[in-house]
């Protein structure tokens, strides 16, 4: 089965501090996500990136940025943490493509408080 | 104009009986998918079901069904013989075949919540 990891369950950081959230998948997917999700708004895209060193901005990419350096590895980084970034983070992988099997696979998640 | 729409954002079942949790989307691509996923509480997504635009069939996975009316651009899960751990919040999504990569869209959600 395919898995994604995220680094940390669980975070609270500062208000400015520059904060990772990792993304790691091992199924040599080529496409990665980053979503953030608040009750009642579902989940909103941030950013994804399609391929190495690729990346695309999703709805709400602002206060946000992206790294990727190796297919696997997907990092989404708060430059300056503001308390309206608290919130559950999901990052997802899947195949390209349309069909049923390229649905995501998701990680655990990342629950961020900044405080 | 959101792109799916969930209009239960909460919903109640008793333990064994069916329910059906409502999704309508709107897309003018001919070739989409639509998708289910649980989020228990835990946090995690779980994918649950899959409908092709072109399939001529609804889906079924187990207890999972889709009612798919594409002429009424509905997706609705049913959920047959609902059980204690059924209980999460489900999200319905589509991925079109043209724009933003392909990427998947999701409704906002409904919170399930299956009573003993």
């Amino acid at each position: 089965d395919v898995k994604v990891t995220q680094s940390s369950r669980y975070l609270v950081k500062r208000t400015g501090e520059k904060v990772f959230l990792e993304c790691v998948q091992d199924m040599d997917h080529e496409n990665m996500f980053w979503y953030r999700q608040d009750p009642g708004l579902g989940l909103r895209l941030i950013y994804f990136s399609y391929d190495v060193k690729m990346k695309e901005k999703g709805d709400i990419p602002e206060g946000y940025s992206v790294s990727r350096e190796k297919k696997e590895r997907f990092s989404l980084i708060l430059e300056s943490a503001s308390t309206n970034q608290t919130s559950m983070y999901l990052c997802a992988s899947s195949l390209q493509g349309l069909g049923g099997g390229y649905g995501y696979t998701f990680g655990s998640g990342t629950r961020l408080t900044v405080v | 104009a959101q792109k799916i729409t969930q209009t239960q954002p909460g919903m109640f079942v008793q333990e064994k009986e069916a329910v059906t949790l409502d999704c309508t989307y709107d897309t003018s691509d001919p070739s989409y998918g639509l998708f289910w996923y649980k989020q228990p509480s835990s946090g995690e997504m779980i994918f649950l079901i899959y409908q092709g635009s072109y399939d001529q069939q609804n889906a079924t996975e187990g207890r999972y069904s889709l009612n798919f009316q594409k002429a009424r651009k509905s997706a609705n899960l049913v959920i047959s013989a609902s059980q204690l751990g059924d209980s999460a919040m489900y999200f319905c999504a589509m991925r079109e075949a043209r724009g933003s990569q392909g990427n998947l869209i999701f409704g906002k959600g409904t919170k399930l919540s299956v009573k003993p």
